[in-house]
């Protein structure tokens, strides 16, 4: 059971260049969500979905785009990267949100744009 | 969005109960506090859950106001490895995160 998993763990962008994150559960969530912090600061949400085919806006969703066509995968589109885009982004999901909604977490994707 | 209010910082030494407050005033009744925790450069790990009882699990105790508008995780014993940052969430479909509470532990 892998759980969470996010690629690529690193990378680097040249500003104005476009990349996607990656990511993917194996547990049959239907909640996923994406996330960026920045250094020394909390977790703010960009995108969310609560199934395939549904996806809805967060705290901080200007640059980014989603998709949810699985309910496996979740892949957060940056276009048009900006240095203030540099951060560590971390994909979770969970069942369902209620009692059993605990949020299992990625390891993190560290992009730097320069 | 109901919002949650936790200290910046606190501190503790080692093999001492810990109790990590969380104010959220405006809690929904359908709402369920979930607490987080996040090691240095790891992604966050849930820590526990409750709804209106007090809950324990292996890592900690929550325990949660009679009115709901605020909680407190307890960690029983520190450990240095219990440092982290803890998050103080109210768990619905749009998940925001707070700026939670640094927790630090001396030997």
């Amino acid at each position: 059971n892998a759980g969470v998993t996010q690629t690529p763990k690193f990378r680097i962008l040249k500003i104005g260049q476009s990349m996607t994150l990656q990511c993917t559960q194996d547990m049959n969530h239907n909640y996923m969500y994406w996330y960026r912090q920045d250094p020394g600061m909390g977790l703010k949400l960009i995108y969310y979905s609560v199934g395939a085919g549904i996806t809805d806006k967060g705290e901080v969703p200007n640059g980014y785009n989603v998709s949810r066509s699985t309910t496996e995968d979740f892949p957060l589109r940056l276009e048009l990267a900006a240095p203030s885009q540099t951060s560590v982004y971390f994909c979770a999901s969970s069942y369902f949100a209620g009692a059993s909604g605990e949020l299992f977490f990625g390891e993190g994707s560290r992009l730097t744009v320069l | 969005d109901a919002k949650t209010t936790q200290p910046n910082s606190m501190e503790s030494n080692e093999e001492e109960p810990v109790h990590l407050p969380c104010n959220h005033s405006t809690i929904s009744g359908t709402d369920y506090i979930h607490w987080y925790r996040q090691l240095p450069s790891q992604g966050p790990e849930y820590v526990i859950h409750g709804l209106t009882s007090n809950v324990n699990n292996r890592m900690a105790s929550l325990a949660i106001a009679e009115d709901r508008k605020s909680s407190t995780l307890i960690l029983h014993r520190a450990t240095l490895r219990d440092a982290a940052v803890y998050y103080c969430i109210l768990r619905t479909d749009k998940l925001i995160f707070g700026t939670g509470t640094r927790l630090q532990v001396f030997p």
